[in-house]
């Protein structure tokens, strides 16, 4: 089955710096990559999603870069604010469209 | 629209009952999961399914069933809670096609101890 690994465990910023989380993904047959921020205590949040026939894509200060020779996909924050604190989360779909795998996640601390 | 809703959001239970997680969806949504997420761990696929009657495993099934006899409804049954189940638990839906297409829509969760 797909495994996905997620580095760094944790990440320390400073406001207004930029942030870049990256995951690797085993299966090349995975066609889809989200991004999932999360905060304490609640439901995980998609903030970006990119498919495998496209190598970047943007929104706002958020960018998602795939390498699908590579594997490798990642997650650039520009601009931190205190409010991107939170843990983030990569995921990877292969299969089916009800089936993710998702990475361990990385606490992102962004201070003022 | 509710969109995805979860009951209850919290359950202690000892351990060897059993008991059923509640999940609904109002979007009409083919494809519909269950995951669990440990302390400072990523969400874990448990159960999934791709319409109504017909339900897959995923990484972690063991100890859990699941059915699908309607579009909205997929409920999680806990058949003999052990420790290891204590866990929060999180129900989501997805549409095939649309402008919404592949996007995972999670509930709130069910925060679940089991002693």
């Amino acid at each position: 089955g797909e495994n996905v690994e997620q580095h760094p465990s944790t990440l320390s910023v400073q406001e207004g710096d930029s942030a870049v989380i990256k995951c690797t993904y085993s299966d090349s047959a995975s066609n889809y990559f989200p991004w999932y921020k999360q905060e304490l205590g609640k439901r995980p949040q998609l903030i970006i999603d990119i498919r495998s026939n496209v190598g970047e894509k943007k929104d706002q200060r958020i960018a998602v870069t795939l390498n699908k020779t590579a594997k490798h996909f990642s997650l650039h924050i520009t601009e931190t604010q205190p409010e991107d604190s939170a843990v983030y989360f990569c995921a990877a779909r292969s299969t089916s469209y009800g089936k993710l795998t998702f990475g361990q996640g990385t606490i992102l601390t962004v201070h003022p | 629209n509710a969109g995805v809703t979860q009951t209850p959001k919290f359950q202690v239970l000892k351990t060897g009952q059993s008991m059923t997680l509640q999940c609904a969806q109002d979007m009409n949504h083919e494809y519909m999961s269950w995951y669990r997420q440990d302390p400072g761990m990523g969400l874990r696929l448990i159960h999934y399914s791709v319409g109504a009657g017909i339900t897959d495993q995923g990484e972690v099934p063991n100890g859990y069933n699941v059915s699908r006899s309607t579009t909205e409804d997929f409920p999680l049954r806990l058949l003999s809670a052990a420790p290891s189940q204590t866990s929060v638990y999180f129900c989501a839906s997805t549409p095939r096609g649309g402008p919404k297409d592949n996007e995972q829509f999670f509930g709130p969760g069910t925060r679940l101890t089991v002693l």
